[in-house]
């Protein structure tokens, strides 16, 4: 059972550098979403999608892109990294509808370093 | 907008009790969710209160106050492997899709 798939898990960038990490998910799952980690500061939401075509900004949208072409994946771009753009990146997934428990599936996350 | 706030650390003796708190702001309630996260790892989902009351799984319950926006995890038979951060979460009053999280409570728990 693969669940959510996310690569790369570690990265290193120079500033300026454009990159994406990839999410995906063989759960069929309405909702995906993009969290950034940094001590301290918990869970971050910077972007979500809740389908296909679908996408809404979270709590820390400036600096990424996101789209949704196929319900499966949820591509997270870095356009121009910057250092402060350094953090810990989950993906995340969940169904949608009557009796949604919040549950989010995560990836287990990708590491990213900008120098 | 929208706030969690959750204790920054706490530490308990292996085998006693703990609990958690999380106060919540939210301009519309769809639940209170508990995420628990080791070092290194994702977070793993816990429990979920959509209603006022006490939810039990096993050694873990999470309590819902609707009326004081507060909720907490509780934690019995405390074991070593129960050292990690906890983590809060409600959905967005406004979309009703994404989910926020509080900042976190590193538990510690001592031998």
């Amino acid at each position: 059972n693969a669940g959510v798939t996310q690569t790369p898990k570690f990265q290193v960038l120079k500033t300026g550098q454009s990159m994406t990490l990839q999410c995906a998910q063989d759960m069929n799952h309405e909702y995906m979403s993009w969290y950034r980690q940094d001590p301290g500061m918990g869970l971050r939401l910077i972007h979500y999608s809740v389908g296909a075509g679908i996408t809404d900004q979270g709590e820390v949208p400036n600096g990424y892109n996101v789209s949704r072409s196929t319900t499966e994946d949820f591509p997270l771009r870095l356009l121009s990294a910057a250092p402060s753009q350094t953090s810990v990146y989950f993906c995340a997934s969940s169904t949608l509808g009557t009796g949604n428990t919040g549950e989010l599936f995560f990836g287990e996350g990708s590491r990213l370093t900008v120098l | 907008g929208q706030s969690l706030e959750q204790p920054s650390e706490v530490t308990a003796v292996e085998g006693a009790i703990v609990q958690i708190n999380c106060t919540y702001q939210t301009s519309g309630f769809y639940g209170l969710s508990w995420y628990q996260q080791h070092d290194g790892g994702a977070p793993t989902f816990l429990s979920y209160n959509a209603l006022d009351g006490l939810e039990e799984t096993g050694r873990f319950s999470s309590f819902l106050s609707r009326s004081d926006s507060y909720g907490y995890l509780l934690l019995q038979e405390l074991q070593m492997k129960d050292s990690a951060s906890y983590f809060c979460a409600v959905r967005d009053g406004g979309s009703g899709y994404a989910l926020n999280f509080g900042k976190g409570t590193s538990l510690l728990v001592t031998p």
